[in-house]
């Protein structure tokens, strides 16, 4: 079946650092995948998203890039703040209507 | 728009006591979902629903049970709490138009504890 694996966290930065959280996935067919992010407290917002091979989404200086041949979406940041700790998502959605399915999430916690 | 909004946003229950979480969605929404998110797992899905009168189950969907009576809203009821069912719960909503793709649009939670 359809499955997502990301790295385990928590990712422990300093300020201005680069962040890289691995996603694989499983999937038949062609997926959409997404990366979602949860601020302490909150609900799941969608930070970015990718619906073909080769497509690269981008939101806030957060950017995946959808790999087929490595069934991949790694999410990286050039440069991280304190402002993106927070617990993010990778999901992907096999066709429109159905749920999405989600790895088990990886905590980013950045120190100044 | 208020988006996707879910009441209450906490709850402490005792076991064998029921109760309704409500979301509530301004969207326009054909499709809506209720998952639970417990720590370090991920989000799983509890039931959906692709339009109002239809709804099927999810992942996870023992001891709990959904109607969709409107588009706009989607409750989830708890017959007989059991602890197991301590959790946050997620309630989402999405269009299926071709720019959207599945992007789902999430509540901001209920955390419930059963004690």
């Amino acid at each position: 079946g359809n499955s997502v694996t990301q790295m385990e966290g928590p990712v422990t930065l300093s300020e201005e650092a680069f962040l890289t959280i691995n996603c694989t996935y499983t999937a038949t067919g062609y997926p959409s995948l997404f990366w979602y992010v949860q601020y302490p407290g909150e609900g799941l917002q969608l930070l970015l998203k990718a619906t073909k091979a080769d497509d690269k989404g981008s939101n806030k200086g957060f950017e995946a890039t959808y790999r087929k041949e490595t069934t991949s979406f790694h999410l990286e940041k050039g440069s991280v703040q304190v402002s993106d700790s927070a617990v993010y998502f990778c999901a992907l959605s096999a066709r429109a209507g159905t749920a999405l399915i989600f790895g088990k999430g990886t905590t980013l916690s950045v120190s100044s | 728009n208020a988006g996707v909004t879910q009441t209450p946003k906490f709850r402490i229950l005792k076991i064998g006591q029921s109760m309704t979480l409500q979301c509530t969605q301004d969207m326009n929404h054909n499709y809506m979902y209720w998952y639970r998110q417990d720590p370090g797992m991920g989000l799983k899905l509890i039931y959906y629903s692709v339009g109002a009168g239809i709804t099927d189950k999810g992942e996870v969907p023992n001891g709990y049970n959904v109607s969709r009576s409107t588009t706009e809203d989607f409750p989830l009821r708890l017959e007989l709490a059991a602890p197991s069912q301590t959790s946050v719960y997620f309630c989402a909503s999405s269009d299926i138009s071709g720019s959207s793709y599945n992007e789902q649009f999430f509540g901001p939670g209920t955390r419930l504890t059963v004690l």
